[in-house]
């Protein structure tokens, strides 16, 4: 069965700084990964997905991922934190056909 | 127009009352989904439906009922309300891309209180 494990339910950085949210699954076959992103008081919209193509993803709004099967992880990054980034942000998984699975998100907040 | 839309966006209601939150979609996804958020325990499957005649239970099926009325709609159902059903719940679909899952489209959500 798949599943999907957030490392920190909440990350705190610096306006400008690096934002890194990490992501692990466990797949014993080939994944599809996404994250998801939350803004108060919003449903959750797609930032970036992967589905066996290039292994660094890029999404909207500056964001990418990086798909790297050897540590079975799937962490988003950002070069340089914008207020607006604010968020929650959700990992999730999925195989061939079958529902996604999400993890239980981290909430990203940025200092001035 | 929003692809997927939810009704009501805001509900309070008592303990034992029945509720009903409705979905309605214009993406013509053949799946449907229903989650609740609760803060720290990220989003929890009630119940999905691959088409309108497969409904299946997810993680957290007790005390909740749906019905896929068509492509388009898949309510959700509390036939008797309780206080720790309080929380924010979400719609959303999806399609097949291939034969793999496709990315979700969420509704924007409804807050639900039982007092």
């Amino acid at each position: 069965a798949q599943s999907v494990t957030q490392l920190g339910s909440h990350v705190s950085v610096s306006e400008g700084a690096l934002v890194l949210l990490r992501c692990n699954y466990s797949s014993s076959v080939p994944p599809y990964l996404f994250w998801y992103v939350q803004y108060p008081n919003q449903g959750l919209q797609l930032l970036l997905k992967y589905t066996s193509a290039a292994t660094l993803v890029k999404g909207i709004n500056g964001f990418e991922a990086e798909f790297k099967k050897s540590e079975t992880s799937f962490h988003l990054t950002k070069p340089s934190a914008h207020m607006s980034d604010a968020a929650e942000y959700f990992c999730a998984v999925s195989y061939r056909a079958q529902k996604l699975v999400f993890g239980q998100g981290t909430r990203l907040t940025i200092n001035p | 127009d929003a692809d997927v839309t939810q009704t009501p966006r805001n509900r309070i209601t008592k303990t034992g009352k029945r509720i009903m939150l409705e979905c309605s979609q214009t993406k013509g996804h053949d799946r449907m989904y229903w989650y609740r958020q609760d803060p720290g325990l990220g989003l929890r499957l009630i119940y999905y439906s691959f088409d309108v005649k497969d409904i299946n239970k997810g993680e957290i099926s007790d005390g909740y009922s749906v019905s896929r009325q068509a492509q388009a709609k898949f309510s959700l159902s509390l036939e008797s309300a309780i206080p720790n059903q309080t929380a924010l719940y979400f719609c959303a679909t999806s399609d097949l891309v291939g034969t793999y899952q496709g990315r979700q489209f969420f509704g924007p959500g409804t807050r639900l209180t039982v007092l």
